[in-house]
């Protein structure tokens, strides 16, 4: 079963640009998180989204946006850029929205690293 | 405002010793602490998870220490080794919005 898949692994940007990085989940994988992981701060929610909604949303400015598609394939967006979005954007996967008494594992891919010169 | 306070930063752990993770959380409303394990260039991947009526989890070497009332857990790695290498991640979760620590970077010296 092929895991979570993000691309580009990696980019070079420069501030101002914008950049859209995609996110397929593990089949049959319906909710989408992305998370963006910097050193000293650990990973951040950004948000998730579950059958084309999203259902959260983190504590980031309007710059960051996301979607999700019929196929439960994601992008998120970033506009603007600014140094400090340099980061890894981590996409995570699970089965369903966490019911209480279900796990919900987040499965991540490996991450898109984004350098903003 | 860090919603899971995660310690120590760093941890350099001689092989065979005991390596502890800590993590403190005050939202009562969390139902669910997993860890993850991220090793250079990979996603974070889970490596134990419990939730909070019980005290205590252990899987292999891995074991999770829960204390409901200090709102406290740990992360206890036995017989630890090189393999272990890793930048740990604890976190809380409450529906389907997961609050992760700021990451304890683990090395096992041979």
């Amino acid at each position: 079963k092929a895991g979570v898949t993000q691309t580009p692994r990696y980019l070079i940007k420069t501030r101002g640009q914008q950049v859209t990085l995609s996110c397929s989940p593990i089949s049959g994988h319906r909710s989408v998180s992305w998370y963006q992981q910097t050193p000293g701060q650990g990973l951040q929610f950004l948000f998730e989204y579950f059958s084309e909604t999203q259902r959260n949303k983190g504590n980031f400015p309007g710059r960051f946006s996301g979607r999700q598609f019929s196929n439960s394939r994601s992008e998120m967006n970033v506009s603007t850029l600014e140094l400090g979005d340099s980061a890894l954007y981590l996409c995570a996967s699970s089965l369903f929205l966490r019911a209480t008494g279900d796990t919900g594992e987040l499965f991540f891919g490996e991450g898109s690293r984004l350098t903003v010169l | 405002q860090q919603q899971v306070k995660q310690s120590p930063q760093s941890l350099i752990v001689q092989k065979g010793g005991i390596s502890i993770i800590n993590c403190a959380y005050e939202n009562t409303a969390f139902d669910y602490f997993p860890w993850y394990q991220q090793f250079p260039g990979k996603g974070p991947a889970l490596l134990i998870a419990i939730r909070p009526d019980v005290s205590e989890k252990k899987e292999g070497r891995f074991t999770i220490s829960f204390n409901k009332s200090a709102k406290q857990f740990s992360l206890h790695i036995m017989d630890s080794q090189p393999g272990d290498s890793a930048t740990y991640f604890c976190a809380a979760s409450t529906g389907n919005q997961f609050y992760f620590g700021t990451g304890t970077s683990l090395t096992v010296i041979p």
